[in-house]
């Protein structure tokens, strides 16, 4: 079975760009998790959806940040404006919530903002 | 609020020798959650401990559940280079909030030293 697909998997841009990363969950997965991780902050969750229903996004940073889960399997955070502080790796995980809380994470992306 | 606390924080060790890393948490859980992380790559799941006095093993890794003290630990046994990774506890806050979110550790990195 195919994992947790994040794209794209490195990416950089200057400031002031939109980003848009994505994510694939794993099928029959019916939660989906966004992280970041810097070295400052360690892992940081941002949001979190179940059954493409936003739960929590009190990680969310700013309003400069948003999430959309328009189906079970895709999901995307778009930042914009971009700025340097949001460089950083974003990770998106999923789970089955009904079978158990382990969540199953993607590669990652990381972000580099110049 | 939950707090999941590791120590040590950093675990420098030689090859052969044994040590116990520590997860302490604070909110009533009987399911904790073990993961590693490689410098550069994801999170993979370890260990799922599912109630109080759960143990479970992996070659030279094995991790226990004390749900009453609020403890789990991750024992290494005769580590080698190839454990050289951050580990990370987490817990979920179910019977809390009712959230099936995973609250995560700050990570112990660990190096075996030749």
């Amino acid at each position: 079975d195919a994992g947790v697909i994040q794209s794209p998997r490195h990416e950089v841009t200057e400031m002031g760009q939109e980003v848009t990363l994505r994510c694939k969950p794993i099928s029959g997965h019916n939660s989906l998790f966004w992280y970041r991780q810097t070295m400052m902050r360690g892992l940081e969750l941002l949001i979190y959806f179940n059954n493409n229903v936003p739960i929590d996004d009190s990680g969310m940073p700013e309003d400069r940040f948003s999430a959309k889960m328009p189906n079970a399997s895709f999901s995307t955070l778009k930042i914009q404006p971009s700025e340097p502080r949001d460089s950083a790796v974003y990770f998106c995980a999923s789970s089955n919530r009904e079978k158990s809380y382990e969540q199953y994470f993607g590669p990652g992306t990381r972000l580099t903002v110049t | 609020e939950l707090k999941v606390e590791q120590n040590p924080l950093f675990l420098s060790m030689q090859e052969g020798k044994n040590y116990t890393i520590y997860c302490n948490y604070s909110t009533t859980s009987d399911r904790l959650y073990w993961y590693r992380q490689d410098p550069g790559k994801s999170l993979e799941s370890l260990f799922v401990l599912l109630s109080n006095g759960a143990v479970k093993q992996e070659g030279r890794l094995m991790a226990s559940l004390d749900t009453k003290a609020r403890l789990s630990t991750l024992h290494i046994t005769a580590a080698v280079h190839d454990l050289s990774a951050t580990y990370f506890c987490a817990v979920d806050s179910l019977y809390e909030t009712g959230a099936n979110n995973l609250f995560f550790g700050t990570g112990t990195r660990l190096t075996v030293i030749p």
